[in-house]
């Protein structure tokens, strides 16, 4: 089946600083990659829709100069946080959907980021 | 994109068949059904998807009345390790291009002994 790659694991940084968190896809290609936030005890909340080639789509009260994604090729996605505070800790996850495949969306393993 | 509503949670004891229930009213035609699995700290699983009747994979069964305005997720003889968060979720495309994701809250089923 489709696999999603997400790297790193887990970040510790310090508030003022950025972090990139890697998203792809190893055995198929991906136009469109997206983005998720999950705060503890809550659902997915979708931040944006990376889209290759272009620019990526914020949704609704994401600010799109904090979030940076770009998305160069069919394969990667990136997300950096810029300019983290302790407000941004979170569990980022990625997902994407192999077109060719019957498994509907694939996730990445989801990257807690930690801002001290 | 169709509103998904499920209970927020749901107790078990090991072996025993659990079956959740999504309501979504506003499914469109061209909806599928979509149930995903999350453990703690970890990405959403795919389970299984369908349009509509039942669907049957081999960790779960998927049933869709002919209206198409809930679903259910059958779980067959659950185990500890089943313990973990569902999401039903609805609006995926199938085919074509992809097209966005909305969870909702998810049902937590807890699995004891």
């Amino acid at each position: 089946g489709a696999v999603v790659s997400q790297h790193p694991s887990r970040v510790i940084c310090k508030s003022g600083t950025s972090v990139k968190i890697e998203c792809r896809s190893l055995d198929f290609q991906a136009t469109t990659m997206f983005w998720y936030r999950q705060f503890p005890k809550q659902s997915l909340m979708l931040m944006a829709t990376s889209n290759e080639g272009s620019k990526a789509t914020y949704e609704q009260g994401v600010e799109k100069d904090k979030f940076l994604i770009n998305h160069a090729s069919l394969t990667l996605s990136t997300l950096t946080v810029t300019s983290a505070h302790p407000e941004d800790s979170s569990f980022y996850i990625c997902s994407a959907r192999d077109s060719q495949g019957d498994y509907g969306y694939t996730f990445g393993s989801g990257t807690r980021l930690t801002v001290v | 994109l169709a509103k998904t509503t499920q209970p927020i949670s749901m107790d078990s004891y090991e072996g025993q068949e659990v079956n959740i229930t999504c309501s979504h009213n506003n499914i469109a035609t061209n909806d599928y059904i979509t149930w995903y699995q999350q453990f703690p700290s970890q990405g959403p699983r795919f389970i299984i998807q369908g349009y509509k009747t039942k669907v049957t994979n081999e960790v779960a069964s998927l049933f869709i009345p002919a209206d198409r305005k809930s679903s259910t997720l059958s779980l067959p003889r659950v185990s500890l390790s089943d313990t973990a968060v569902y999401y039903c979720l609805v609006g995926t495309s199938y085919t074509g291009t992809a097209s966005k994701l909305t969870f909702g809250t998810g049902t937590r089923l807890q699995v004891t002994l």
